[in-house]
């Protein structure tokens, strides 16, 4: 079965510094994909970033980039010039296919501090 | 629209009430699913509609009940609950089987439910 870990419960970051959380899986799969949501607090969970397994390029949108070590089996978040608003639970995801459920690590708590 | 919307946003109800839960989406997605999420964790997968039929049922007690009247309805209907039911229920939807956006789970605001 697979697993996802996140080691940091909670961090922080001062507004403008970038900083990177961690996520490690367990898989024996060879094609999957993962995700970063983001749960910012009493709001709606969003999708941050995803990267399917086969693509070696690490993805990226605007400020949020993923280093993705599929040998390790390592898939960490790095968000650049933190902003207030990303204050927020980030949850690391592994999906096997479409059909099937996704598994969620157990949550980083990230806090922006002005 | 890329929306999924959820009623009621909070929702207060006794052990013997009978309530229901309600999620709507017309983004064409043909997989729905039902999670409850405690304060600071992950949400837990509860059920899974796939083209209108339940495709998984992660062992969840019978005082709830989802129902799919169409591909763009789900509800999840709630009766003799226990307070430690109480908690964020989140709908959500996916494209099944497509490319690009393969696997992402759009979500709703949530109801959030009180069990006295």
């Amino acid at each position: 079965a697979q697993t996802v870990t996140q080691s940091q419960p909670e961090m922080s970051v001062q507004e403008a510094e970038t900083v990177t959380l961690s996520c490690t899986y367990d898989t024996s799969e060879s094609n999957y994909y993962l995700f970063w949501y983001k749960q910012p607090p009493s709001r709606q969970m969003i999708l941050v970033i995803r990267q399917e397994a086969y693509k070696q390029q690490n993805a990226t949108e605007n400020r949020f980039s993923v280093n993705f070590q599929k040998a390790a089996k390592s898939f960490s978040l790095k968000i650049s010039d933190s902003q207030l608003g990303d204050t927020a639970m980030y949850f690391c995801a592994f999906l096997k296919t479409s059909y099937d459920k996704v598994i969620f690590g157990p949550g980083t708590s990230l806090s922006v501090i002005p | 629209d890329t929306e999924v919307t959820q009623t009621p946003k909070h929702l207060v109800m006794g052990m013997t009430n009978k309530k229901s839960l309600k999620c709507e989406q017309h983004m064409g997605h043909r997989a729905m699913y039902w999670y409850k999420q405690k304060a600071k964790k992950p949400p837990e997968l509860m059920f899974v509609y796939s083209y209108e039929k339940l495709s998984i049922n992660e062992s969840v007690p019978s005082r709830f009940s989802p129902e799919c009247p169409n591909s763009s309805l789900l509800n999840l209907h709630l009766h003799a609950l226990q307070p430690e039911d109480s908690a964020l229920y989140l709908c959500a939807s996916s494209p099944h089987g497509g490319r690009g956006l393969d696997g992402e789970l759009f979500f709703g605001e949530g109801s959030r439910l009180t069990v006295l």
